[in-house]
């Protein structure tokens, strides 16, 4: 099993350009969800999907979107990119057994907007 | 709503030192509680979990015990070596929001030899 695979694992736009970050997932794992982490921030949520085609809004989702067409593949949006989305983008992916839920990290994709 | 508080770093350590890094959470019931590990440049690794009150998880000689009286998570290890440097995050699962995970801000711990 590859895991979780992120692509690309370094990116550099200038602001107003548009982009997909791509995360795929090999575990068929129901859960996905994408973080951006921060300098002194930790992770922060920025979408989530429950299921193929069903996904929600994590804590900061302003500028991106998500689809989620198939259970391996939750690709992210960058709309319209901005120097405040410069960050390292992590996407996961969990399964639940009962109650509990276990989450695997992707190897992350670094942003930097100009 | 739920939520992690983490110890602030960074922590530099001599290799063989005792580490503790301090974690402490907000949260509705009884969530399930981790530790990750992220190695430079690399993602986050699951280091060690518990899922109800008085358990302790544990892994490559890292422990931490779940204290609902004091909603505490505490990372300890007896004996730390250069390769345990890396960043540490304390995080939790909701009881009712279990795909949702919330994380500490992390916490960069270098051992010197």
């Amino acid at each position: 099993n590859a895991g979780v695979t992120q692509t690309p694992k370094f990116q550099v736009l200038k602001t107003g350009q548009s982009m997909t970050l791509q995360c795929a997932q090999d575990m068929n794992h129901e859960y996905m969800s994408w973080y951006r982490q921060d300098p002194g921030m930790g992770l922060r949520l920025i979408h989530y999907s429950v299921g193929a085609g069903i996904t929600d809004q994590g804590e900061v989702p302003n500028g991106y979107n998500v689809s989620r067409s198939t259970t391996e593949d939750f690709p992210l949006r960058l709309l319209s990119a901005a120097p405040s989305q410069t960050s390292v983008y992590f996407c996961a992916s969990s399964y639940s057994l009962g109650q509990v839920y276990e989450q695997y990290f992707g190897p992350g994709t670094r942003l930097t907007v100009t | 709503g739920d939520s992690v508080t983490q110890m602030e770093g960074p922590v530099t350590l001599s290799e063989e030192a005792f580490l503790t890094i301090n974690c402490t959470y907000t949260a509705t019931g009884y969530p399930s509680l981790f530790w990750y590990v992220q190695y430079p440049g690399e993602g986050l690794q699951l280091l060690l979990k518990a899922t109800k009150a008085d358990d302790k998880g544990s892994n490559k000689g890292f422990e931490a015990t779940y204290r609902k009286e004091t909603t505490s998570f505490h990372l300890e290890k007896g004996s730390v070596q250069v390769s345990d440097s890396a960043v540490y995050f304390c995080a939790l699962s909701g009881l009712n929001t279990g795909n949702q995970f919330y994380f500490g801000t992390g916490t960069s711990l270098t051992v010197i030899p």
